[in-house]
């Protein structure tokens, strides 16, 4: 049981490149969401689905978008990178309650 | 907007002496309250967590207080460990199937030997 996995760990990008983040869970949980975490801002959320088939915007959902691919996977696409996207990106899932987070993944944008 | 203050920003203890933070919240219809411990380089946990219905909750050496009327929520942590030196996040949320949190700003905890 692996938890919430997310890869790339690390990334860095030129400006106006584009990118997917992956982000899968083996926990059978029906909610996913994106984070950004910027230093003294602590976590945001950018995009979440309440279910498959489902997304919905957060409080920072502009320059990205997402796919709920199926139950266990969720992916945030960055399609024209800025540096002031450059920041730790988290995925969690939750079954109500309780959000399990993945390890990150540190993206730069130049 | 929805934001939760999050106080202190750094907090520095003795091993063994107690750390408390503190979070204030604006959304009078939030009704679950998570504490998450981030270590350097991984991804925030759940430590504790308390939903409207209660005024405290403990688990071990943690605690957590809500005051409703006030709009407060506090984690306090007893006999403080070099272990226990992380970050520490609080949020506020509607507790639902799909849970969506406000987060704080963070308070990094120094536990000094």
């Amino acid at each position: 049981n692996a938890g919430v996995t997310q890869t790339p760990k690390f990334q860095v990008l030129k400006t106006g490149q584009s990118m997917t983040l992956q982000c899968a869970q083996d926990m059978n949980h029906n909610s996913m969401y994106w984070y950004r975490q910027d230093p003294g801002m602590g976590l945001r959320l950018i995009y979440y689905s309440a279910s498959e088939g489902t997304t919905d915007k957060g409080e920072v959902p502009n320059g990205y978008n997402v796919s709920r691919l199926n139950k266990r996977e969720f992916s945030l696409r960055l399609e024209s990178a800025a540096p002031s996207q450059t920041s730790v990106y988290f995925c969690a899932s939750s079954e109500g309650g309780e959000q399990y987070f993945g390890p990150g993944t540190r993206l730069t944008v130049t | 907007g929805e934001n939760v203050e999050q106080h202190p920003s750094t907090l520095s203890v003795q091993e063994g002496d107690s750390a408390v933070i503190k979070c204030t919240y604006s959304d009078s219809a939030s009704n679950y309250f998570p504490w998450y411990k981030q270590e350097l380089g991984k991804g925030p946990q759940l430590i504790i967590d308390i939903r409207s219905n209660v005024g405290e909750k403990k688990d071990q050496r943690i605690a957590v207080t809500l005051n409703k009327t006030a709009k407060h929520f506090s984690l306090h942590i007893t006999e403080t460990q070099p272990e226990d030196s992380a970050v520490y996040f609080c949020a506020e949320g509607y507790g639902g199937a799909t849970n969506k949190l406000i987060f704080g700003t963070g308070t990094l905890l120094a536990v000094q030997p």
